[in-house]
């Protein structure tokens, strides 16, 4: 079955430290994968997908078949980084998108 | 360009009672969603429609029926609301099966 799994509920971090968000798929075929944000009372909005290999307000984020993962990558947080994070798989149906559970990330001052 | 609107904002039902939700879009796409956002289960995707006419059942269809009568306009209705169903309720829509999809600001449901 294809699951997408985000193992933290809830990452903090201080501003200017590392971040690393984690996601991983299980999907037999090939994927494609995306990153979407939640700002605070704001609709959810693509961050990058894995096709475009684009870094979006300095996040990354590679695919790694053989570990199945998409983890999300910044190399120095800022605290308008607060938001929740999903990850999210494409199956070749329609367009349906997988969701994972999200994660928060807070980043303090 | 409005996007992705959703209507109402904000509803409190009580057991048993009816409500459509609206969702629309003025970007022509044709693909469009209905995703439920419930803590600690992401968003699960409810119902879908790949096209003015056509609708399909997602992860969560039960107690939900939808109708596409027309290309920008897709419709969530609850014909008898269960707490269970308490949840934010997003539409999205997409130009295509891979495209990005495009959110509304979402509707938070309450069924007492």
């Amino acid at each position: 079955a294809q699951r997408v799994t985000q193992p933290e509920k809830l990452l903090s971090v201080f501003k200017g430290a590392p971040v690393e968000l984690k996601c991983n798929y299980s999907y037999s075929g090939s994927p494609e994968l995306f990153w979407y944000v939640q700002y605070s009372r704001q609709r959810l909005q693509l961050l990058l997908r894995h096709i475009s290999r684009e870094s979006i307000k300095g996040f990354t984020a590679d695919l790694n078949k053989g570990e199945t993962s998409f983890h999300l990558k910044k190399p120095f947080a800022q605290e308008e980084d607060s938001a929740m994070y999903y990850c999210a798989l494409s199956r070749n149906q329609g367009g349906k998108l997988i969701f994972g559970q999200g994660t928060e990330l807070s980043v303090k001052p | 360009n409005a996007g992705v609107t959703q209507t109402p904002k904000f509803r409190v039902l009580k057991t048993g009672q009816s409500m459509t939700l609206l969702c629309a879009q003025d970007m022509n796409h044709e693909y469009m969603y209905w995703y439920r956002q419930d803590p600690g289960m992401g968003l699960r995707l409810i119902h879908y429609s790949v096209g003015e006419g056509t609708t399909a059942k997602g992860e969560v269809p039960d107690g939900y029926n939808v109708s596409r009568l027309k290309k920008q306009n897709f419709l969530l209705g609850l014909e008898s609301a269960a707490p269970s169903q308490t949840s934010v309720y997003f539409c999205a829509s997409s130009p295509d099966w891979v495209g990005e999809q495009f959110f509304g600001p979402g509707t938070r449901l309450t069924v007492l």
